[in-house]
């Protein structure tokens, strides 16, 4: 079935360190979908990228999803102690578009 | 205010004594699903319904039942719980249209002993 890695798993940066988090499928996605989950909290959604090479940005973070349509990254610029926490990646493919994949998560620990 | 609700949040119970965690939302969403969180493994989907009486299985529904007789409710049922279905448990929720935006329910953290 597919599968959707997520490197690295755990990563500390001191504030005002930039972060990136990547996401790998081993088959084509129709799309990729972006989470965030606090400690003890639930996911909750930040963006959903359709299009090959999309790039879309929110304040400080940008969202790319590769040319092949396999491969996605979220980058976050000059970190905050209010971005903590993990951050998924979901990923379906063409063939269900409800059946999510999600990465096992990056773990964010940002060092005041 | 618009949210997906879950009961209960916590539960510890034996092996074999049969459990429903009630998932419910008030968006008049179309899509709804469940997950499992497990340490290290991320969330994995365990079935998922496109809407009324239509329900599919996800990557991991082996131990689970689900039902969705009313769009705003989709319980999910352990007929026979054991260990390994121990586990931090997710309801979500979205429309069907071209966004796929899910609101997730606060968790249920269920413990088989």
């Amino acid at each position: 079935g597919q599968q959707v890695m997520q490197i690295p798993q755990y990563q500390h940066v001191q504030e005002g360190e930039d972060f990136t988090t990547y996401c790998n499928s081993s088959t084509t996605l129709s799309n990729i979908q972006w989470y965030k989950q606090r400690p003890g909290g639930h996911p909750v959604f930040l963006i959903q990228l359709v299009k090959s090479g999309e790039v879309k940005k929110q304040k400080r973070l940008t969202f790319q999803f590769g040319e092949a349509k396999k491969n996605s990254s979220l980058h976050i610029t000059a970190t905050q102690t209010t971005d903590v926490g993990t951050y998924f990646c979901a990923g379906s493919s063409s063939g269900s578009a409800r059946q999510l994949t999600f990465g096992s998560g990056t773990q964010l620990t940002v060092l005041p | 205010e618009a949210q997906v609700t879950q009961n209960p949040r916590y539960l510890i119970t034996v092996t074999g004594k049969k459990l429903t965690v009630t998932c419910s939302q008030n968006m008049n969403h179309e899509y709804m699903s469940w997950y499992r969180q497990d340490p290290g493994l991320g969330l994995r989907q365990i079935y998922y319904s496109m809407n009324v009486e239509v329900t599919d299985k996800g990557d991991v529904p082996e131990g689970y039942k689900v039902s969705r007789k009313e769009k705003r409710n989709f319980p999910l049922i352990l007929e026979s719980p054991s260990p390994n279905q121990t586990s931090l448990y997710f309801c979500a929720s979205s429309f069907t249209g071209r966004s796929y935006e899910q609101y997730f329910g606060p968790g249920t953290r269920l413990t088989v002993t």
